[in-house]
Order: structure tokens, then C-alpha cells, then sequence
């Protein structure tokens, strides 16, 4: 079974703390995805990255910054963390889109973060 | 940027009862997958469409891609408490892995 694991179910940091969210996956997938889930707002895309030590911005970069030093470690960093950073963060990962028929994403447990 | 609707947001339906999301693009999509999100839970794969018109089908919920493959739909027929939950529709366009996640319709079932 493909898994997908965050370092933390649950974080409480103070405005202005630098946080790291950790996500590890042992499928040997090419991509993943750091996603922000927010009531009525649906996972907005933050970062992805498509091999290692590559990034590409996806909606909503802002504030963030991500790291992918091994295929199978994809983290999210909040340099300053703010209070409008609380939210549901998942990690996904996925094989390429032209690998095989179907390439859906497996997502992470998720990390409650809470900034305060 | 490229968007996707997803309605209704919310759905209460009696144990028994059919229930239907549904989720439009105004772009030519690549392809649509659908997730449930139990509450509590994280999203988990559903299955995936990618030709114009096809449908497909797993028990009791059924999956439709449009024809010009810019909306989809997933009807549950009678409904039980266990598909209580979010469901998402997420979309792919060309030359992109990444995918687009609707806001979701939160489905309650009451028994």
C-alpha cells in the first residue's frame, strides 16, 4: 500500500515562529503536492515539485517556500508563520500524468496547524 | 486562472434517497478524478475519467464525463450512512500534472 506520512497531526506555533511541515512517501513517486484545506474553500495548490530539488508555485505560494532534497521528503516551510496560516495542510504524491492510465494522487493524513 | 465549480456545497438526504454533485469547467479539461474525504479524514481516490462521454460505474455511485469534456457528475443511488462525507472533484489540463480540486460537496445522510 502506497504511504503517505506528515511528521504531526497536530502543531500550535506563535506568529512570527518558522515551522516545517515534514512529508515522506514510499512509493517512489516522481511528484508531490503540499495542499492548504480550508472550510468552503475546497485544497488550494501551494507547491509542487516534479523531481528532486525542483519546485513550481501553485496558487497560492505566498508565505511559503518548500524543499525537496530526496525524492521522498517534500517540505513546506512557513518562514513567519501568521495567524491567517491556520489550516488543514496536506501532502500529496502521485506518479507522472504519461506513466501509466491513471495517476491520482495519495494524500497524507494531514497537519492541523494553529498559529497564534 | 483556471477554475472549477463544484454544487451543490451542501447536501442533506434521508437514508434511501439518490444524491448528485456536480462539477463544471469553463476549459476543456485532460481528464477529472473524484475523491471522498470521510470526516476526519484525508481525501482518497475515487476513480478517474478520460474520454469524452464515458461513464463508469462502482456499486452504487456512478461517474459521467461531458461530452465536451468541461463537466462531469457523480450520482450515488440510494444513499447510506457510510457515504456521508466531502466529495471532490479534481481536474487536469494538458501539459500539467497538477491537479485543480473543486470546493467540495459535504454529503449527511440521515437515517
Amino acid at each position: 500500500d502506497v504511504k503517505v506520512t506528515q511528521s504531526s497531526r497536530y502543531l500550535v506555533k506563535r506568529t512570527g515562529e518558522k515551522v516545517f511541515l515534514e512529508c515522506v512517501q514510499d512509493m517512489d513517486h516522481e511528484n508531490m503536492f503540499w495542499y492548504r484545506q480550508d472550510p468552503g474553500l475546497g485544497l488550494r495548490l501551494i507547491y509542487f515539485s516534479y523531481d528532486v530539488k525542483m519546485k513550481e508555485k501553485g496558487d497560492i505560494p505566498e508565505g511559503y517556500s518548500v524543499s525537496r532534497e530526496k525524492k521522498e521528503r517534500f517540505s513546506l516551510i512557513l518562514e513567519s508563520a501568521s495567524t491567517n496560516q491556520t489550516s488543514m495542510y496536506l501532502c500529496a504524491s502521485s506518479a507522472p500524468k504519461d506513466s501509466g492510465p491513471s495517476y491520482e494522487q495519495y494524500f497524507g493524513p494531514g497537519t492541523r496547524l494553529t498559529v497564534t | 486562472g483556471q477554475q472549477v465549480m463544484q454544487i451543490p456545497q451542501y447536501q442533506h438526504v434521508q437514508e434511501g434517497e439518490d444524491f448528485t454533485t456536480y462539477c463544471n469547467s469553463s476549459t476543456t479539461l485532460s481528464n477529472i478524478q473524484w475523491y471522498k474525504q470521510r470526516p476526519g479524514g484525508h481525501p482518497v481516490f475515487l476513480i478517474q475519467l478520460v474520454k469524452s462521454g464515458e461513464v463508469k460505474k462502482q456499486k452504487r455511485l456512478t461517474f459521467q464525463f461531458g461530452e465536451a469534456k468541461k463537466n462531469s457528475s457523480l450520482h450515488i443511488t440510494a444513499t447510506q450512512t457510510t457515504d456521508v462525507g466531502t466529495y471532490f472533484c479534481a481536474v487536469s489540463f494538458y501539459n500539467t500534472d497538477k491537479l485543480i480540486f473543486g470546493t467540495g460537496t459535504r454529503l449527511q445522510v440521515f437515517p
